[in-house]
């Protein structure tokens, strides 16, 4: 079965320099969530969106951005990084209708800002 | 936001022992979401129980929310070293919101 496909990886990138992530939910997932896992920390939730549209708003700096396309991918832009942005982050994706299921996690993106 | 407090935060079982994670809420459980996590990888889905009293069981794993739908446990039957990792309980604020708090995890590892 497909699952969250997100990219890249890993990424490296140096103090204020820009990133983005890129996150392929699962097909007809019209839900899509990013999450920040720093070093020995529980995830928290950043930023969602429903249908192309911000749907929820987390604890993510005024430094990043992020939206969902009309094939339903969603992209997160970090700017001016910071050493403290270095941690894994999670795409999710859920299906907004029918029954309610489980959220869906990708693999993440290790940042390491150096 | 939702509070979940998890216990213990790590635990060292021997192969064939069984365990159990607790994870407690001030506020009523909407969804109570099992994960685990690998170290430094993905959050791999193990069980989401919505109704007070349920029970779920996958494989050796079993999850319990209370009638209360304030404290859920994930009970491991015999471990085995594949079931080491971290284990992650979350809950969204409303029922059918996927916006997830998490507990800080327990770390399991499992001794031969």
């Amino acid at each position: 079965a497909a699952g969250v496909i997100q990219s890249p990886r890993h990424l490296i990138k140096e103090k204020r320099e820009t990133a983005t992530l890129k996150c392929y939910p699962i097909p007809r997932h019209d839900t899509v969530y990013w999450y920040q896992q720093g070093p020995g920390q529980d995830p928290q939730f950043l930023i969602s969106f429903y249908e192309k549209m911000q749907s929820d708003k987390g604890s993510i700096p005024d430094r990043f951005s992020a939206q969902q396309f009309s094939d339903y991918h969603s992209e997160l832009n970090m700017s001016s990084l910071e050493l403290g942005d270095s941690a894994l982050y999670f795409c999710a994706s859920s299906s907004g209708t029918g029954e309610p299921g489980e959220q869906f996690f990708g693999p993440g993106t290790r940042l390491t800002v150096l | 936001s939702q509070e979940l407090e998890q216990s213990p935060q790590s635990l060292i079982v021997q192969e064939g022992k069984n365990l159990t994670i607790n994870c407690t809420s001030s506020k009523t459980l909407y969804g109570l979401y099992w994960y685990k996590q690998k170290y430094g990888e993905g959050l791999i889905f193990l069980m989401m129980l919505q109704k007070g009293g349920e029970e779920k069981s996958h494989e050796k794993i079993t999850a319990k929310l209370d009638e209360k739908k304030q404290q859920s446990s994930l009970h491991i039957t015999a471990s085995q070293p594949s079931h080491a990792g971290i284990y992650l309980c979350g809950a969204g604020p409303t029922f059918n919101d996927y916006k997830l708090s998490f507990g800080a995890g327990t770390t399991v590892t499992v001794r031969a």
